[in-house]
C-alpha cells in the first residue's frame, strides 16, 4: 500500500485540462522532489515531470508539475485521446529506512 | 538516445531464483553517474520499486524485499542485473529496468525505460 494517494480516476473531454493530484507527508513529498509518469499498459513508461515541476526535452508543455507542501499536482491541458493512459507520482520516502515510493496510480480517461 | 530491454525467463517455481538482466544501448553504463534500476507492477496494481545499482556498484533496495534482492553491474556487456531469491506468487509482476538520475540530495526520476517483461511464478 502505497504512502502517496492519488486519485483512481479523473475523466475530461479533448481539449479540456485536468489535474491530478498526488498527497503525501512530510516524509517524502514534504522533504523531497517529485516526478510523474504516464504509462500506456504493455509500453515502458514516460517520464514526464521530474524536480517538481521539470519538464525533460521532448515532453509537450501541455504537461506541468507543481508541488506544495505535502502535495504535488500534474496538469494536464488540451487534452487528447492519446494522453488516455495511468498516471503515477513518485519521489523519496524518509522513514527509515528509506525507500522510494510511487504514487497509487491515476487513470486518465478522454471522454 | 537510451534504450534498455529486459531478459529473463517468464516462468518460475516457487522457492526458485529470479534472474533478469537488463541490456543497455545508446550510452555506456559506466558514464553519466547513472542509478541503474529495477521496478515491478503486480497484475492490476501500481508500480514498485525494487532498486537500484550505482554506475559506482554501491546498491539500495526496498526494504519490504528484505534480503532478496541482489544486484550487479557488467559493464563489458554494457548490462546490469537483478536476482531476488525465494520468489512466490506474490512475486508475479511485469519487471522493468529503468535508468534513475539525481540531481541533487532528494531528488531521484527515471527518464529511461525497458518495455518490461512479465514474470509469473508458479508452481
Amino acid at each position: 500500500q502505497s504512502v502517496l494517494t492519488q486519485p483512481p480516476s479523473v475523466s475530461a473531454a479533448p481539449g479540456q485540462r485536468v489535474t491530478i493530484a498526488c498527497s503525501g507527508d512530510t516524509s517524502n513529498i514534504g522533504r523531497n522532489f517529485v516526478s510523474w509518469y504516464q504509462h500506456l499498459p504493455g509500453t515502458a513508461p514516460k517520464l514526464l515531470i521530474y524536480d517538481n515541476d521539470q519538464r525533460p526535452s521532448g515532453i509537450s508543455d501541455r504537461f506541468s508539475g507543481s508541488k506544495s507542501g505535502t502535495s504535488a499536482t500534474l496538469g494536464i491541458t488540451g487534452l487528447q485521446t492519446g494522453d488516455e493512459a495511468d498516471y503515477y507520482c513518485g519521489t523519496w520516502d524518509l522513514n527509515l529506512p528509506a525507500s522510494f515510493v510511487f504514487g497509487t496510480g491515476t487513470k486518465v480517461t478522454v471522454l | 538516445q537510451v534504450q534498455l530491454q529486459e531478459s529473463g525467463p517468464g516462468l518460475l517455481k516457487p522457492s526458485q531464483t529470479l534472474s533478469l538482466t537488463c541490456t543497455v544501448s545508446g550510452g555506456s553504463i559506466s558514464s553519466g553517474s547513472p542509478f541503474w534500476s529495477w521496478i515491478r507492477q503486480h497484475p492490476e496494481k501500481g508500480l514498485e520499486w525494487i532498486g537500484f545499482i550505482y554506475y559506482s556498484g554501491t546498491s539500495d533496495h526496498n526494504p519490504s524485499l528484505k534480503s532478496r534482492v541482489t544486484m550487479s553491474l557488467d559493464p563489458s556487456k554494457n548490462r546490469f542485473s537483478l536476482r531476488l531469491t525465494s520468489v512466490t506468487a506474490a512475486d508475479t509482476a511485469v519487471y522493468f529496468c529503468a535508468r534513475g538520475r539525481s540531481n541533487t540530495e532528494g531528488d531521484l526520476h527515471f527518464d529511461f525505460w525497458g518495455q518490461g517483461t512479465l514474470v509469473t511464478v508458479s508452481s
